[in-house]
């Protein structure tokens, strides 16, 4: 497999524009974790989905954030519109599954380095 | 929430020396993952390990799950294992959320 892939690698852009980062997960992946880091806050989730569905979204952090996941192999994190301080990585992980196994391992993506100036 | 402390936040190591990362928790868990960011930003799953020992080639780890504590071993380290290290872990209670430390930053010098 060809591990979870992430576009675009690396987004400059200007404040107020419109960003979409994307995600592919590793397939047959049930679970998709959306992460950003950042120096100041270290990693953090945003939001992470289970067979599609949105499960839990409390890490995201305001409304100009959105995460869809329109079937089992495609995901994206938009911002819109975008400000100087959504500037990070943005990491996206999958797993199989749930159940405190090794099911539960997560594999990342090698993230989206956006700048927003 | 529950915390997550890593030590030493930094380390220098000469090649082929052994070291030991610490992970501490503040509460009780379910899930416990070590990953390694290499210099070029890539997270690499090292090991899930919740309770016991694993050991996977020059690396191992140990999670006490009833002293909130985990350890990872690196011995005979090369200048590859550099990087920054975290502890993930999830509470205990089906969430599947990770809560990472803040990291050790490993560097090995040849």
């Amino acid at each position: 497999d060809a591990g979870v892939i992430q576009s675009p690698r690396h987004e400059v852009t200007e404040m107020g524009q419109e960003v979409t980062l994307r995600c592919k997960p590793i397939s047959g992946h049930d679970y998709l974790f959306w992460y950003r880091q950042t120096m100041m806050r270290g990693l953090e989730l945003l939001i992470y989905f289970n067979n599609n569905v949105p499960i839990d979204d409390s890490g995201m952090p305001e409304d100009r954030f959105s995460a869809k996941m329109p079937n089992a192999s495609f995901s994206t994190l938009k911002i819109q519109p975008s400000e100087p301080r959504d500037s990070a990585v943005y990491f996206c992980a999958s797993s199989f599954g749930q159940g405190e196994t090794d099911q539960e391992t997560q594999y990342f993506g090698p993230g989206t380095r956006l700048l927003v100036l | 929430g529950i915390q997550v402390e890593q030590s030493p936040p930094d380390l220098i190591l000469q090649e082929g020396a052994n070291s030991t990362l610490r992970c501490n928790f503040s509460d009780s868990v379910n899930n416990l993952q070590w990953f390694h960011q290499n210099p070029w930003g890539q997270l690499i799953n090292l090991f899930y390990i919740p309770s016991g020992t694993k050991q996977n080639g020059r690396l191992s780890a140990t999670t006490v799950a009833t002293e909130r504590y985990s350890l990872l071993y690196i011995s005979s380290s090369q200048t590859t294992d550099s990087g920054v290290y975290f502890c993930a872990v999830e509470k205990g209670g089906a969430t599947n959320k990770l809560i990472f430390g803040t990291g050790t930053l490993l560097a090995v010098q040849p």
